[in-house]
Order: structure tokens, then sequence, then C-alpha cells
């Protein structure tokens, strides 16, 4: 079982919709959640991070980590055709020498105008 | 500020050869993680290096390695290339992480990758 799993995907949405990404993980030791998003031949880029359980919200965006299920979700709200990427959850664990971030596989998300 | 910087942007290069890719960090930075992404493994933490020093590794193969010199740039060798190797490495900067819970995450910031081809 990898470390962390996220949905593949693809998912197609009309613009507008409310947007649902989400990943599990079975290492406790992650304290950090982070989401990226990809656009085609870019480095990914950081869209939000948490620390505790609970949401996050940072406009159109919302973050959301239950640590009991080893569970994150990501939403977006007002989904837009600029927020066509993929998608990648990760996560981190804190303390000791253990810098590495370990991603999910990624969700590629088309918003269609 | 500048961004990560990668080079080459694209590489082409045939089994059984060497290849060597530069990451410049945003200035300032002092941490270089290296990832491979690949479509079928997705994005793989390969190592870190902070102040000229390996601080964490992934589970690759000694053919990956790498290096940080003084200024905080950083190359990544791989030797005797495989089919396999194709993907898209990327570098990523930051400040040291945190070492203790509850502080802010210190982002990492990635640059735009060199997409290595093996043929």
């Amino acid at each position: 079982q990898k470390e962390v799993e996220q949905d593949p995907g693809p998912l197609s949405v009309p613009e507008g919709a409310i947007v649902s990404l989400n990943c599990t993980y079975s290492n406790s030791a992650f304290q950090y959640f982070m989401w990226y998003r990809q656009y085609s031949r870019k480095g990914p880029e950081l869209l939000m991070y948490t620390y505790s359980s609970g949401n996050k919200e940072d406009g159109r965006f919302t973050a959301q980590v239950d640590k009991s299920s080893k569970y994150i979700s990501l939403f977006i709200r007002d989904s837009q055709p600029s927020d066509s990427a993929t998608y990648l959850c990760a996560m981190i664990s804190a303390g000791g020498s253990n810098y590495k971030l370990t991603f999910g596989k990624g969700t590629l998300l088309t918003v269609n105008p | 500020k500048a961004g990560v910087t990668q080079t080459p942007r694209y590489l082409i290069k045939t089994r059984g050869q060497q290849v060597t890719l530069s990451c410049s960090p945003i200035s300032g930075h002092r941490s270089v993680s290296w990832y491979q992404q690949t479509p079928g493994q997705g994005l793989q933490f390969l190592f870190e290096y902070f102040s000229e020093t390996q601080r964490n590794k992934g589970n690759f193969p000694g053919r990956f390695s790498g290096r940080q010199f003084s200024n905080s740039r950083s190359e990544m060798n791989v030797s005797t290339l495989e089919l396999g190797d194709s993907a898209l490495y990327l570098c990523a900067s930051s400040f040291p992480p945190p070492t203790l819970p509850g502080l802010s995450y210190n982002e990492q910031f990635f640059g735009p990758g060199t997409r290595l081809t093996v043929l």
C-alpha cells in the first residue's frame, strides 16, 4: 500500500461546479498537509497547507483534514476554466531529519466553459 | 525575486549515457530537494541538500546522485541511463523546514523541471 493514495480522475466539470479532490494516507507521522496545483509544463505551486484537523478556507478553495480517518480533501467552489490543472496532495512529517514531501499521484481536473 | 531555475529544460540521451542536471534556488534559500515525476509513479522524492550536505535520500538506486555547492546551487547526476529514467526532474528550494511540530510550514518552491528522455 502506498503511503498516500489519491483519486486518479481525470475529472471534467462544467464551469461554476463545486469540485472535490481527495487523498488518504497511511502514515500517522504525517503532520503537514498540502495541496499543490501543477499546470502543464510547469512545476507544482503550493495552493494551501494545513497542520491541524478541520477546515481552512482561502477564497474559493477549502482544505479539509481529518486525521482520525487519515483523509484530506480540497474543495473548489465556483470552478473556473483557469482551475484546469493537475492537483497533487502532499504530506510531510515533522521533527527529526525527515524533510521529504510525499505526494499523491495527482488528479487531472478540466473545467469546461 | 527570481524563482527556481533549472537547466537544461529538455534533454535527450541514449541508454548507458550519463546526465547532469542543474538547479539554482531562490536567492537566500539554502535547502534544495530533487524529485522525479512520471505518469506511473507520480512525484517521488530523490534527495535533499542543505549547506552542501545530503540530509535525506529517497528510495532510488545509487546511479542517482547529487551535490550542492557553497552558493546553494545543486546538481543531480544520473549514470548509466535506463529507459525508465525518462521523466520530469523537478527541484524545489526552501528555507530549512521546521524541526518542531506546530510551526509554520516552510514552503518549497518548485522550478519548471528538466524533461529527460532516454532513447
